[in-house]
């Protein structure tokens, strides 16, 4: 099944404390990208990459890394996690690029207290 | 600064009646819009999008009409069904990136019987 696939979908963690969120995709596509979704803000872009070893930053980078060393895997890195990280995020690939659409992930809720 | 916005956060709708979500934006470059419908505890899948060449674009009865002088879009639904009830995002693509894919904040769509 062609899918986008997370982990873990939930989490709770402590400030500072450093954590990785795993995403991987078994479509061959080129798009990916890391949103975050929160209470009347909607999606917004954390970063993006159009193949490997090519990334860049949406509109809300700070507090986060990524990289992308092989295709399939996008991984959302936060260094040092803070409470104002909290949100539930969506790892999203596309083949020809967003404008065709996204195939999003079911999302990963991080609580960081 | 919200360049896309959905300015109503919910809509009650009889079901076999129309449903209309609208979607404003502020900048000018974005010519490519998208519709992405989202449940509880999932990701958002794409719905419809439609290209500034155009001002309408259907797909069964989902039809999205474009208005660029007035930089606004709006999904229509006809007939609503229960299975609508969602939250609607839309969003908006600018010429000249590569993955900058900008989101609405969202309306939630409560079809009822």
């Amino acid at each position: 099944e062609a899918q986008v696939t997370q982990n873990p979908r939930y989490l709770i963690t402590v400030t500072g404390k450093k954590l990785t969120v795993t995403c991987s995709q078994n479509m061959n596509h080129e798009y990916m990208s890391w949103y975050r979704q929160d209470p009347g803000l909607g999606l917004r872009q954390i970063y993006y990459s159009m193949n490997v070893e090519v990334t860049d930053k949406g509109d809300v980078p700070e507090g986060y890394k990524v990289s992308r060393k092989e295709k399939r895997n996008f991984p959302l890195i936060l260094e040092s996690p803070s409470p104002n990280q909290t949100s539930l995020y969506f790892c999203a690939s596309s083949a020809q690029g967003p404008r065709y659409g996204y195939t999003f992930g079911s999302g990963t809720r991080l609580t960081v207290v | 600064d919200q360049q896309v916005k959905q300015n109503s956060p919910s809509l009650s709708v009889q079901e076999g009646r129309i449903s209309i979500l609208n979607c404003d934006y502020t900048n000018s470059m974005f010519d490519y819009f998208l519709w992405y419908k989202k449940y509880p505890a999932e990701g958002p899948t794409f719905l419809i999008s439609i290209s500034s060449i155009k001002d309408k674009n259907e797909d069964g009865r989902f039809t999205v009409f474009l208005n660029k002088s007035a930089k606004h879009l709006s999904l229509h639904i006809v007939p609503s069904q229960p299975g609508d009830s969602a939250v609607y995002f839309c969003a908006a693509y600018p010429t000249g990136t590569a993955s900058k894919l900008t989101f609405g904040t969202g309306t939630r769509l409560q079809v009822t019987l």
